[in-house]
């Protein structure tokens, strides 16, 4: 959805390495999401915020933080990443008007972490 | 840990057949959605169904769900070969806007 993007589309990176994967939206939603992806895990959810003031922790996100510049702009940090954060990585929106519980995703990061 | 699960993890079957998929979860829900995700690509929600409903269609889409069971089932009606991506439920409990998603089921279907 072009709607939501994401950035870098793919990265690797060494273990030990700070990065930031960036995610922005015009789709004006005030809640944002970050979730991970492994093969046969489904999707688990890092963070989520509900507004530029709202950030909370999902079920994993030991290792991680998040930073909500702007309603538009919500961005994941690996403080000093390691192989097993290797995943995609999902950035998601939803709006808290209409009740309609619908979420857009971005099209993925994919991170290796070596 | 997985709200979640679906069953069968992967299924394949030809063009034209029905495609059934289930979810089973664990607590109390306010909401349950199917996801469809083409292979490495962002999700694309199908289709939501409340608590208090048992059933909904959605063009060759029909969604059932039994909270006495905790379950619900994604039926898919004359697939195509477009249909081949992977299906994962998400559930939404009261009060909150985090849902938790299914470990997915793969399905494929043969022209």
């Amino acid at each position: 959805d072009a709607d939501v993007t994401q950035t870098p589309r793919n990265r690797i990176t060494k273990t030990g390495k700070r990065i930031m994967l960036e995610c922005s939206q015009t789709k004006g939603h005030d809640r944002m999401y970050w979730y991970r992806q492994d093969p046969g895990l489904g999707l688990r959810l890092i963070y989520y915020s509900f507004d530029v003031k709202d950030i909370n922790k999902g079920e994993i996100s030991d290792g991680y933080s998040v930073s909500r510049q702007a309603q538009a702009k919500f961005s994941l940090s690996l403080e000093s990443a390691i192989p097993n954060q290797t995943a995609l990585y999902f950035c998601a929106t939803s709006d808290s008007r209409g009740y309609t519980y619908e979420q857009y995703f971005g099209p993925g990061t994919r991170l290796t972490v070596t | 840990s997985q709200q979640g699960e679906e069953d069968p993890q992967a299924l394949s079957i030809q063009e034209g057949e029905n495609a059934t998929m289930n979810c089973s979860y664990k607590t109390s829900i306010n909401n349950l959605q199917w996801y469809r995700q083409n292979s490495g690509r962002g999700l694309v929600h199908l289709i939501l169904i409340r608590s208090n409903e048992r059933e909904k269609h959605s063009g060759r889409l029909r969604v059932t769900l039994d909270t006495s069971k905790k379950s619900s089932s994604l039926l898919i009606t004359a697939s195509r070969a477009a249909d081949t991506a992977s299906y994962f439920c998400a559930t939404g409990t009261s009060g909150t806007y985090k849902y938790i998603f299914g470990t997915g089921t793969r399905l494929k279907v043969l022209a």
